[in-house]
């Protein structure tokens, strides 16, 4: 079984729609991120948790909002989706050592189109 | 803003041929400088990594070049092959988050 799921894997839905999207680990981590990619823009960080009680804002939260369930479980949450919210969305989770060299894993993806 | 630009967009090599990926970046307190390759259909997954007091770190055909003063560094793939096609990201660390370059798509012709 992979160690980071999301589901759905695709979603369509409508403007206006809230949706969630999720994400769960069995890696054990207290780090976990959600990220969208968008062709020629890359990979920019939505919200970040270090752990259960930890959620941070990234570079681009806002129309978003995310839930930390328990240490392997986090969703994302577009409350009134748009057209331009329409890219492909990880999840990640990394192990921190306090040496600054973490590696992030991620899931395989959701991909969205908002009509 | 960019915090980490790389360049080119795109790039096609030919099989055996030697890629090479750059970026920049802004922060002197990142301290942790990441590559990540993402096959079509899954998500980015480490390949290699560097702490800038080094200047090169070589893991079988995969290099990284990085130059302190620059702020720059690159990665070189020595003989390219098509199992190599991928989109390659860039990053940089400061103990906390990664920040991503935009990404190039390499692809590798037989």
């Amino acid at each position: 079984d992979a160690d980071v799921t999301q589901t759905p894997r695709n979603r369509i839905t409508k403007t206006g729609k809230r949706i969630m999207l999720e994400c769960s680990q069995t890696k054990g981590h207290d780090r976990m991120y959600w990220y969208r990619q968008d062709p020629g823009l890359g990979l920019r960080l939505i919200y970040y948790s270090f752990d259960v009680k930890d959620i941070n804002k990234g570079e681009i939260s806002d129309g978003y909002s995310v839930s930390r369930q328990a240490q392997a479980k986090f969703s994302l949450s577009l409350e009134s989706a748009i057209p331009n919210q329409t890219a492909l969305y990880f999840c990640a989770t990394s192990d921190y050592y306090g040496t600054g060299q973490e590696t992030q894993y991620f899931g395989p993806g959701t991909r969205l189109l908002v009509l | 803003q960019q915090q980490v630009k790389q360049s080119p967009q795109s790039l096609i090599v030919q099989k055996g041929g030697i890629s090479i990926i750059n970026c920049a970046y802004e922060n002197t307190a990142f301290d942790y400088f990441p590559w990540y390759q993402q096959f079509p259909g899954k998500g980015p997954a480490l390949l290699i990594a560097i702490r800038p007091d080094v200047s090169e770190k070589k893991e079988g055909r995969f290099t990284i070049s990085f130059n302190k003063s620059a702020k720059q560094f690159s990665l070189h793939i020595m003989d390219s092959q098509p199992g190599d096609s991928a989109t390659y990201f860039c990053a940089a660390s400061r103990s906390d988050k990664l920040i991503f370059g935009t990404g190039t798509r390499l692809q590798v012709f037989p």
